[in-house]
């Protein structure tokens, strides 16, 4: 799997977009980008993935680049509850089910 | 419906002592796996059940761990002989079928402390 580089950090403030970046530079033709969130003390979930259009769901926008090696998760409105590790991950979707996750990016949304 | 589940929530054993996890996967879910999370770390992938196919065990660390799968659905993960390094949060996920990466489904883990 390519590796992926995220910010150790970042504050945001309720109410407003969070714009988390992920840089994966040796992403591979058939590698899907994923994103990934841990609330302290809960499992994982599921957020989001894409291959090279932009997607949406009810939970956040994934802006992926042309040249595919960086991506963008936003949270349109972030909440308090959106307070968590955000994980961004590359994966061959078609042979590789085992997840691993790096350090992420430790998302603090303030009221 | 319901999510995932694990028992216990927590547990705390003395070393050298047999634990047994118990995962629930979502009803219908073919696919069912174990992970682990140790304090601060990532996530560590152990073991993986397909329908009726061999497991993939690529990922248990040592001969004390092993995991079955009972008529399908619920799957036990015991560690033998429990050392201080299995310390760790036990999550198990499942998901509707193989290569549905976006729907694997985590369950809420179960905090293991080996003293």
């Amino acid at each position: 799997d390519a590796k992926t580089t995220q910010p150790p950090s970042m504050d945001c403030a309720e109410g407003r977009a969070a714009n988390l970046p992920c840089n994966h530079s040796t992403i591979s033709g058939n590698e899907y980008v994923y994103w990934y969130r841990q609330i302290h003390s809960q499992g994982p979930q599921y957020i989001i993935h894409g291959l090279k259009n932009n997607e949406t769901n009810e939970m956040a926008s994934l802006i992926i680049t042309e040249d595919r090696k960086s991506s963008t998760l936003i949270l349109p409105h972030a909440t308090l509850r959106d307070t968590a590790v955000y994980y961004c991950i590359v994966r061959d979707r078609s042979n590789d089910y085992k997840l691993s996750f790096g350090a992420g990016t430790t998302v603090t949304v303030r009221a | 419906g319901a999510g995932v589940s694990q028992s216990p929530s927590n547990k705390v054993t003395e070393k050298g002592k047999d634990v047994e996890l118990r995962c629930d996967p979502i009803s219908g879910h073919t696919a069912l796996y174990w992970y682990r999370q140790s304090l601060g770390q990532g996530l560590e992938f152990l073991i993986y059940f397909q329908g009726n196919s061999a497991p993939d065990k690529s990922g248990l660390p040592s001969d004390r761990f092993s995991a079955e799968r009972t008529g399908g659905s619920v799957s036990t993960l015991t560690i033998q002989r429990t050392q201080q390094e299995d310390s760790a949060v036990y999550l198990c996920a499942s998901s509707l079928e193989q290569g549905r990466m976006d729907e694997q489904y985590f369950g809420p883990g179960t905090r293991l402390t080996v003293t």
